[in-house]
């Protein structure tokens, strides 16, 4: 069963305009919560991450908001660039593990 | 330069052989992992190593085989009793909540 969830398979947006991605996890246990972008072809790389005990974390433009209570984070892009195009993974960590639990993916288009 | 390596990018493979993934890495890191990632599907953990002789099943485990006897290096063996074997894997390390990860090696089989 799949503890971390990307409900939105795709997301188009334009360029100059907020980009949002959500994710939603079920694992109680889940402390860190990171974000990685992925060209095709390419491997991830990482993004920007929040602790549990955070509810934002701010980087440039992006910022990662973590609501506990209803086991949800989302990622806010502004402004959109082309370059942003890509996929986004949510990823997720338990206590005490290093393992991360990826949710499917949202493809993300900037419009210029 | 400090990262992860994927060797060879691109791997055929005809149906019934066993085919062996490279991935080395000289960050450092005590942890590596195997994933693998299908069209439509996020990334699914194969196999992860703690420390070097160790290593542990993840979820799709089943028709694979890894080895960690160094530190730089964990090989992802696809055998023949893997069902769906063409995919893309990605290795990564990591030596605390954040994973590096590698170019990604995208097998096919014949």
């Amino acid at each position: 069963d799949q503890q971390v969830k990307q409900n939105s398979p795709s997301l188009s947006v334009q360029e100059g305009r907020i980009s949002i991605l959500n994710c939603d996890y079920t694992n109680s246990m889940f402390d860190y919560f990171l974000w990685y972008k992925k060209y095709p072809a390419e491997g991830p790389t990482f993004l920007i991450s929040i602790s549990s005990i955070k509810d934002k974390n701010e980087d440039g433009r992006f910022t990662v908001f973590l609501n506990k209570s209803a086991k949800h984070l989302s990622l806010h892009i502004v402004p959109s660039q082309p370059g942003d195009s890509a996929v986004y993974f949510c990823a997720a960590k338990e206590t005490g593990a290093n393992n991360l639990f990826f949710g499917t993916g949202t493809r993300l288009t900037v419009i210029p | 330069d400090g990262g992860i390596t994927q060797s060879p990018k691109y791997l055929f493979r005809k149906e019934g052989q066993n085919v062996t993934l490279s991935c080395e890495q000289n960050l450092n890191h005590d942890a590596m992992y195997w994933y693998r990632q299908d069209p439509g599907q996020g990334l699914r953990l194969i196999y992860y190593s703690q420390i070097v002789n160790d290593f542990q099943k993840g979820d799709i485990a089943e028709g694979y085989s890894v080895s960690r006897e160094k530190k730089e290096s964990f090989p992802l063996t696809v055998t023949s009793a893997q069902k769906n074997p063409t995919a893309f894997y990605l290795c990564a390390s990591s030596s605390g909540p954040r994973a590096f990860f590698g170019p990604g090696t995208r097998l096919t089989v014949l």
